[in-house]
């Protein structure tokens, strides 16, 4: 059972443009959703994190869009660099119950200069 | 450079052997993960120990095992390999067992022949 879903599963943005990357989730009892970046060759590296006490969290570039009623969490690139071309996972985990991370599937992002 | 370290970075063996994948925690990080990461399955939950002591298994084969020692560095058996065995094995580590950052390895790379 696939219990976050991510779309789509490749983007390509124009240098300067956004980058949205988008999940659901299903089980309610999750309280912490991670991004992870990842680069070939690399172990995921943590981007930013929310829990649901919160609607937004924005660092820098990067902003998570959390919507508890609808389940759903998204997070959005500002001024995408091609630096920024890597595979996004979103992640949830039940901090309560053990932090075990439950992965989307990824998304693979393309700038294009 | 996220503090986790993983060896070996590649491992090349046949089918029906038995590897171990070793992995050293952050300093002063006590949780220790394991993921599977495969082109099918994605990134996958195995087993996480926390100070010593196993804390929470996800889909981890019976073929594989593991155990984290004394000095909080953790080894993940593989036996009886099969060609499906064939992906990233990364490791993780956290302060704790529930909550906090999980901060990735740069994982061993496994192919069975």
């Amino acid at each position: 059972q696939q219990q976050v879903k991510q779309s789509p599963q490749s983007l390509i943005v124009q240098k300067g443009g956004i980058s949205i990357i988008n999940c659901a989730y299903e089980n309610t009892a999750f309280d912490y959703f991670p991004w992870y970046q990842q680069f070939p060759g690399k172990g995921p590296a943590l981007l930013i994190a929310i829990r649901p006490d919160v609607s937004e969290k924005k660092e820098g570039r990067f902003t998570i869009s959390f919507n508890k009623s609808a389940k759903q969490f998204s997070l959005h690139i500002m001024d995408s660099q091609p630096g920024d071309s890597a595979t996004y996972f979103c992640a949830a985990s039940k901090e309560t119950s053990g932090s075990r991370l439950t992965f989307g599937e990824g998304t693979q992002l393309t700038v294009n200069p | 450079d996220s503090g986790v370290t993983q060896t070996p970075k590649h491992l090349i063996t046949a089918t029906g052997q038995r590897v171990t994948l070793r992995c050293s925690p952050r300093s002063g990080d006590l949780s220790v993960y394991w993921y599977q990461q495969s082109l099918d399955q994605g990134l996958q939950f195995l087993i996480q120990y926390y100070n010593g002591e196993e804390r929470a298994k996800g889909n981890i084969l019976e073929r594989f095992s593991a155990q984290q020692f004394p000095d909080l560095h953790s080894e993940l058996n593989l036996s009886s390999l099969e060609l499906g065995d064939s992906a990233l094995y990364f490791c993780a580590s956290s302060v704790s067992s529930r909550v906090g950052t999980q901060y990735f390895g740069p994982g061993t790379r496994l192919t069975v022949l």
